[in-house]
């Protein structure tokens, strides 16, 4: 059972359609991630969160909207996407002063498929 | 070029056999590097951090070698367990805490 809980586990969403993912950690950790996970390419960081406040977006296009109401939960808004948007979506949480010590934990992810 | 290079095999191996994946990474700032786990449909998970002197964690030893800049994960005994995606993972202190993955290698062991 994964202390890093994702909804939902699939979605299919036409490209004129707004979606949210949502993601809630029941760690006590304070530091949330977004990352894109596409097939035969590497895990991709979208967006950081560090205490709430977004720290890193990188360089992701503005039909992804990232939201971190508080330190547990996260939500990536989505509208107007591409097809090769489709990916697996993965958010990760991690405690920020142990950052460096790589432990990140993952849910299970978002199946995206964009039609 | 890549930032974190991995062979994306598949790797086959039969059970028992010792099996060893390299992973090269471009960043000479890079402080701290780890090998993930992510089997197939699943999550990563953190397998081993890798230390400068290097370390073993039962059947498994990472190595590191800062001078021609590439991380080794060596697993030993192999187990029909073991299959999944070895992910090599690196951080750049400055870079706060992001983490830049590999595209993973890719072991199957067969009975």
């Amino acid at each position: 059972e994964t202390g890093v809980t994702q909804t939902p586990r699939h979605l299919v969403m036409g490209m004129t359609n707004k979606k949210s993912l949502k993601c809630e950690q029941h760690l006590g950790h304070n530091a949330m991630y977004w990352y894109k996970q596409s097939a035969k390419k590497p895990l991709e960081l979208m967006f950081v969160y560090n205490f709430k406040e977004q720290t890193e977006n990188n360089s992701v296009p503005s039909r992804f909207s990232p939201e971190c109401p508080n330190s547990s939960h996260l939500f990536l808004h989505l509208h107007t996407l591409q097809p090769e948007d489709s990916a697996l979506y993965l958010c990760a949480s991690s405690i920020l002063s142990q950052a460096n010590t790589g432990e990140l934990f993952f849910g299970e992810g978002s199946r995206l498929t964009v039609l | 070029r890549k930032e974190v290079e991995q062979d994306p095999g598949p790797f086959n191996v039969p059970e028992g056999a010792t099996v060893a994946f390299n992973c090269t990474y471009s960043n000479s700032a890079s402080q701290s590097f780890f090998w993930y786990r992510q089997d197939c449909r699943k999550e990563p998970k953190l397998l081993m951090s890798v230390y400068s002197s290097g370390n073993e964690d039962g059947r498994f030893t990472a190595q590191l070698n800062r001078a021609s800049q590439y991380i080794s994960l060596l697993i030993r005994d192999s187990k029909l367990s073991d299959s999944a995606t070895y992910l090599c993972v690196v951080n750049i202190y400055n870079a706060g805490n992001m983490l830049t993955f590999g595209g993973g290698t890719r072991l199957m062991v067969k009975p």
